[in-house]
């Protein structure tokens, strides 16, 4: 069956460190990678889109890697603050371009002092 | 530029009862998405409408629910008879027609008693 896997436990870090997020899936090809945020009682916001030949991404202090062959992907904020605190979704697009979204459980990120 | 408008934003009704939901896209979307997001998961696609015409629907109850977007402008989300495990978010989001970023509204959180 069709996967898309992210941490289920909650991802707690210090101010300043660099915070990694894994997004994995099985039997899937997909077009293209999205990292979203989602605060409490908001919908999601997106950050980062990644292509299948990409291999990196950068934006500010985030970035997206992507790997094919072990059909993850990272997802990094530096220099962490504590309003980064959320919930972080992956999702994938498996129509090859008709921007049909599967998302994952999301991993939720708390950045402490 | 306005964001996606979603209403309302919190509902309560008893199962079988029916209910809607309306959603208005940022103006010049041509692609309109509903999601329903329980708690502790990610997103999940019910429809998605391409002006006013359905590009994906395999996801949706079809038996109880129900959309349209008659002037491929707004749309609307119906449920009839709710149940139980209807209690979810409901999420509507839009995007420029063939451009991978979704924008997504605050939700409607819908709770079957």
């Amino acid at each position: 069956s069709q996967k898309i896997e992210q941490n289920s436990e909650a991802l707690n870090i210090q101010e300043g460190k660099t915070a990694t997020l894994t997004c994995n899936y099985t039997n899937y090809s997909p077009a293209y990678l999205q990292w979203y945020r989602q605060d409490p009682g908001r919908g999601p916001v997106f950050l980062l889109l990644i292509r299948e030949n990409e291999k990196e991404k950068r934006k500010e202090r985030l970035k997206v890697t992507f790997d094919t062959t072990l059909k993850q992907s990272l997802f990094h904020i530096t220099a962490s603050q504590p309003a980064d605190s959320a919930t972080y979704l992956c999702a994938l697009d498996i129509t090859g371009g008709g921007n049909k979204l599967t998302f994952g459980t999301g991993t939720q990120l708390k950045v402490e002092l | 530029e306005a964001g996606v408008a979603q209403s309302p934003r919190y509902k309560i009704i008893e199962k079988r009862q029916s209910v809607a939901f309306w959603c208005n896209p940022i103006s010049g979307h041509a692609t309109l998405y509903w999601y329903q997001q329980i708690l502790g998961q990610g997103p999940k696609l019910l429809i998605q409408f391409q002006n006013n015409g359905v590009v994906d629907d395999s996801q949706l109850p079809k038996d109880r629910f129900s959309a349209e977007r008659l002037k491929g402008v707004d749309s609307t989300l119906k449920i009839q008879p709710a149940k139980l495990e209807d209690s979810a978010v409901y999420l509507c989001a839009s995007s420029i027609g063939g451009r991978e970023t979704q924008y997504f509204g605050p939700g409607t959180r819908l709770l079957v008693l």
